[in-house]
C-alpha cells in the first residue's frame, strides 16, 4: 500500500455513459496527478494539481474533466469516451511537484477502464 | 518534444547475474531522474531516484547518471526471479512535468 487509493479498480462503460474515477491520498502531499497507461506506450501525464490548482493539462480531450476539491482528493470525470480511451488510469501524489527537490511520486493501484 | 527513451526488451538474464537497464533523455533541463518497477497488472513503484552525476547505491540497486551524455542507467546485482518486471525510467523537468519512458521488460531466469 502506497497511501494512494483509487476507485473503482475496474470500470466498463459505454460511449454515452458518464462516470467518475476517484483518487484519495493519505500522505499529506500537495500535488496530485492523473496518468493514462496504454499497452506498449509510455505513461502519459494528463493533469497535475498542486495545492488544488491545475498546473498541467497535457492537451487532454475535453471528454476528460478533472476535479480537485482539496489536496487529498482528485476526480476524473468521464463523458462520451471512445474505445481508444480504454486504458489503465493511474493517480499519483507527491509532496509538491517541484523539480529539483527530488519529488517522488507515489502511485495508486489504478483503474482499468474499458470503453465499449 | 521532450522524450525519455528505453530499449523495450525483453532483457533476459540468469539468476545471480547483473542486469543493466539503460535510458536516455532529450531535455537538458531535466533535473531529477527516477527508476520505477512495475509488475504486470500493478502500478509503478519507486526503486531509485538520482539527481547528481555519478553513482547512487541502494542495496542491490545502483543508479548511474551522466548529464553530459544525457544518460541514466540502473544496475541490479544478484538478480532474482522476483526482479522480473518492467522498469520505467522517468525524468522531472522544470515545473511539474514527469516524462516516462515506455519501459524495459526484464526477465530473470531461475
Amino acid at each position: 500500500e502506497t497511501g494512494v487509493t483509487q476507485t473503482p479498480r475496474h470500470l466498463v462503460m459505454g460511449m454515452t455513459n458518464k462516470k467518475s474515477l476517484k483518487c484519495e491520498q493519505h500522505l499529506g502531499h500537495n500535488a496530485m496527478y492523473w496518468y493514462k497507461q496504454s499497452a506498449k506506450k509510455p505513461l502519459e501525464l494528463m493533469f497535475v494539481y498542486n495545492f488544488k490548482e491545475q498546473t498541467e493539462n497535457n492537451s487532454v480531450p475535453s471528454r476528460f474533466s478533472p476535479e480537485c476539491p482539496n489536496s487529498s482528493h482528485l476526480f476524473l470525470h468521464l463523458h462520451t469516451l471512445q474505445p481508444e480511451d480504454s486504458a489503465l488510469y493511474l493517480c499519483a501524489s507527491s509532496h509538491d511537484g517541484l523539480a529539483g527537490t527530488g519529488d517522488t511520486q507515489y502511485f495508486g493501484p489504478g483503474t482499468r477502464l474499458t470503453v465499449l | 518534444q521532450k522524450e525519455v527513451e528505453q530499449n523495450s526488451g525483453p532483457l533476459s538474464v540468469p539468476e545471480g547475474a547483473i542486469a543493466s537497464l539503460n535510458c536516455t533523455y532529450s531535455d537538458r533541463g531535466s533535473q531529477s531522474f527516477f527508476w520505477y518497477r512495475q509488475y504486470s497488472g500493478k502500478s509503478p513503484e519507486l526503486i531509485m531516484s538520482i539527481y547528481s552525476n555519478g553513482d547512487k547505491e541502494d542495496g542491490r540497486f545502483t543508479a548511474q547518471l551522466n548529464k553530459a551524455s544525457q544518460y541514466v542507467s540502473l544496475l541490479i546485482r544478484d538478480s532474482q526471479p522476483s526482479d522480473s518486471a518492467t522498469y520505467l525510467c522517468a525524468s522531472l523537468t522544470g515545473g511539474f512535468k514527469t516524462i516516462f519512458g515506455a519501459g524495459t521488460r526484464l526477465f530473470v531466469k531461475a
